[in-house]
């Protein structure tokens, strides 16, 4: 089976400009969430989705938005780019009923 | 005060030895613990949850200490592939927010 897929891998912005990525879960798991990872540091929460419903967010401003659709796959947009959210995105989804997550390998962004 | 906290190490330790890593965290309401192994510029992979009775899978035991609130991993037997980053990974309020750790550095030297 497929594990967590992201798009893109990689991705160069600059300044002021807006990106979108995106997420496809495990087949099956409907909570998918979204981490920021920054160099030497663990993963920040930004968003968890289940059944297309916000259900947990982060210490993140308002550029930073998703959304889940029918199929469970998401989206995460971020507005207003600035330097500092160059960053290693990452996506989990996890079980009904259960809180393990599996990431995706990541989508690198650079804003410069 | 964060949420977690974990000892950045780096820790450097040759192949067959034992080495333990404790992480500590903030909320006491928190009800769910994991480890995770990343390594370098991939993915965090799941290592291990944390059940409050402790739990071992081979040469990884992990346990949960809720009266000084914080979470342990032992590696014994090092071998040259667990050199990784080790992250603990600590739910938050609601259960639907999960605070990870700085990350530990393992190297097993030859």
């Amino acid at each position: 089976d497929a594990g967590v897929t992201q798009s893109p891998t990689h991705l160069i912005k600059t300044r002021g400009q807006h990106v979108t990525l995106r997420c496809s879960p495990i087949s099956g798991h409907k909570s998918v969430s979204w981490y920021q990872q920054v160099l030497g540091q663990g993963p920040q929460f930004i968003f968890q989705y289940y059944e297309k419903e916000e259900r947990g967010r982060g210490n993140f401003p308002d550029r930073f938005s998703a959304r889940q659709f029918p199929n469970y796959s998401s989206e995460l947009n971020v507005n207003a780019l600035l330097l500092g959210d160059s960053a290693l995105y990452l996506c989990a989804s996890s079980n009904s009923g259960s809180l393990e997550q599996y990431f995706g390998p990541g989508t690198r962004l650079t804003v410069t | 005060r964060k949420e977690v906290e974990q000892d950045p190490g780096p820790f450097n330790v040759p192949e067959g030895a034992t080495v333990a890593f404790n992480c500590t965290y903030s909320n006491s309401a928190s009800q769910s613990f994991f480890w995770y192994r990343q390594d370098c510029r991939k993915e965090p992979k799941l290592l291990m949850s944390v059940y409050s009775s402790g739990n071992e899978d081979g040469r990884f035991t992990a346990q949960l200490n809720r009266a000084s609130q914080y979470i342990s991993l032992l590696i014994r037997d090092s071998k040259l592939s667990d050199s990784a980053t080790y992250l603990c990974v600590v739910n938050g309020r609601g259960g639907n927010q999960f605070y990870f750790g700085t990350g530990t550095s393992l190297t097993v030297i030859p």
